[in-house]
């Protein structure tokens, strides 16, 4: 079935430095789901691409899908303790509905 | 106010104890999906449903049973629970534009 590898699997940064996760997949995708969860909390839905080099921009966030749509990507520019917790990519699988997340990257900032 | 309520947020059973979660939106969204999330394992689906009377295995769908009767519930049932399903449980759901799921607050089962 379908999967979605996500890397790195942890982050560690120094507030103000960048950060950058990546999802890819060995098959083309109709679009892709980016979700935040912050330490003890449920993952929250930030954006969804879908179209073939889409790129998207939340304040410090930019989120990027591939020109052939195996891969994507979430950089934060500038981290800030505020960003702490674990990034999901999400990905459909064979039937709407069917959402298949990444394993996640989880981000801590050093202050 | 859009909600996704999941009940309980804790319990601990015992092994072969039958138990149900429930889970109930507010926002007429005709997807609902369970996911399971482990330390390592990410989150994973276990079933889902497209409309009422419609559901569908995930990937990890043994052990479990879901019933869609009605458009805002979707209860999970754990007709003999087993340790290996101690876990982090989530309720989430979403319009048919498969726009983004919502997700319920958890709910963190163990089983002795």
């Amino acid at each position: 079935g379908q999967q979605v590898m996500q890397i790195p699997q942890y982050q560690h940064v120094q507030e103000g430095e960048d950060f950058t996760t990546y999802c890819n997949s060995s098959t083309t995708l109709s679009n892709i789901q980016w979700y935040k969860q912050r330490p003890g909390g449920h993952p929250v839905f930030l954006i969804q691409l879908v179209k073939s080099g889409e790129v998207k921009k939340q304040k410090r966030l930019t989120f990027q899908f591939g020109e052939a749509k195996k891969n994507s990507s979430l950089h934060i520019t500038a981290t800030q303790t505020t960003d702490v917790g674990t990034y999901f990519c999400a990905a459909l699988g064979g039937s709407q509905g069917n959402l298949i997340f990444g394993k996640g990257t989880k981000l801590s900032v050093k202050p | 106010e859009a909600q996704v309520t999941q009940n309980p947020r804790y319990l601990i059973t015992v092994t072969g104890k039958k138990l149900t979660v429930t889970c109930s939106q507010n926002m007429n969204h005709e997807y609902m999906s369970w996911y399971r999330q482990d330390p390592g394992l990410g989150l994973r689906q276990i079933y889902y449903s497209m409309n009422v009377e419609v559901t569908d295995k995930g990937d990890v769908p043994e052990g479990y049973k879901v019933s869609r009767k009605e458009k805002r519930n979707f209860p999970l049932i754990l007709e003999s629970p087993s340790p290996n399903q101690t876990s982090l449980y989530f309720c989430a759901t979403g319009p048919r534009s498969s726009y983004g799921y919502t997700f319920g607050s958890g709910t963190r089962l163990t089983v002795v």
